[in-house]
C-alpha cells in the first residue's frame, strides 16, 4: 500500500518563474492538504482539496493555486516566484471528516534563486 | 496571536532526563489535538493523539487542559533517538480536518 508520494523531491527555480508540485495521496484517502514549511518553522497551511474543489485556504496569496484530479491526486502551482517562497512543500492526505490523522509525503524542497 | 504557540526551545538534555513541552492554542472551538515528531528535513509523523483524560504511550505522556487551552507532552527517560522537533497540532474543525501546526520545539538528547 503506497503512502503519500510527492514529486519532484528537489527543485531550483529563479524569481518570476512558475512551478508545479505534484502529490498522490495514500490509497483510499480523498482529501489532500498542502503545507509550506520554511526553515525553522512549523508547516503553514496553504489549502485543502476535496472532491476536486478547494475547501479552505490559509493566508496565502492568489499566486498559490491548486487542483485535485478525479483520482484524488493533486497539484500545487506557484506563479511569479519570490525568494521567500523557498521552503519545503508538504502534501498531506486524509479523510475529510472525523478525527483522522494526516499522512505526509516526504515533501518537495523548492529553492528560488 | 498565533493559532498554535509552542515553547521556543531548543531543549538540550542528557540521556535519561525527563523533559516537558508546552503548547497553547487560540481557537476555543478546537476539538482534537496531536503531537507530531519531525526529524531533520523529513516529513512530520504522528507521535500521539491527545485526549481530555490524558494519555500515555510508553515513555510519552500527553495532557490537555481545555479550560486553559493548553497541551503538554512529557518524555521520560530520554533516549538519543528522541532527538527531533516536536510539533503541536490542533484540529480546528473536524468537519474538514483543518490541522494547524505550531512552530515546533527542537529537542537534542546528548550522551
Amino acid at each position: 500500500d503506497a503512502g503519500v508520494t510527492q514529486s519532484p523531491t528537489h527543485l531550483i527555480k529563479t524569481r518570476g518563474q512558475q512551478v508545479t508540485l505534484r502529490c498522490s495521496p495514500k490509497s483510499g484517502h480523498d482529501t489532500v492538504s498542502w503545507y509550506q514549511q520554511a526553515l525553522g518553522q512549523g508547516p503553514q497551511f496553504i489549502f485543502q482539496y476535496y472532491e476536486e474543489e478547494e475547501r479552505q485556504r490559509g493566508n496565502f496569496p492568489d499566486r498559490f493555486s491548486g487542483h485535485q484530479f478525479p483520482n484524488y491526486s493533486s497539484e500545487l502551482n506557484v506563479n511569479a516566484l519570490l525568494l521567500g517562497d523557498s521552503a519545503l512543500y508538504l502534501c498531506a492526505s486524509s479523510f475529510l471528516t472525523g478525527n483522522e490523522k494526516l499522512f505526509f509525503g516526504s515533501g518537495t524542497q523548492l529553492s528560488v534563486l | 496571536r498565533k493559532e498554535v504557540e509552542q515553547d521556543p526551545g531548543p531543549f538540550n538534555v542528557p540521556e535519561g532526563a525527563t523533559v516537558a513541552f508546552n503548547c497553547t492554542y487560540s481557537n476555543s472551538a478546537s476539538q482534537s489535538f496531536f503531537w507530531y515528531r519531525q526529524d531533520c528535513r523529513k516529513e512530520p509523523k504522528l507521535l500521539m493523539s491527545v485526549y481530555s483524560s490524558g494519555n500515555e504511550d510508553g515513555r510519552f505522556t500527553a495532557q490537555l487542559n481545555r479550560a486553559s487551552q493548553y497541551i503538554s507532552l512529557l518524555i521520560r527517560d530520554s533516549k538519543l533517538s528522541d532527538s527531533a522537533t516536536y510539533l503541536c497540532v490542533v484540529n480546528t474543525n473536524e468537519n474538514n480536518n483543518d490541522m494547524r501546526f505550531g512552530a515546533g520545539t527542537r529537542l537534542t538528547v546528548k550522551p
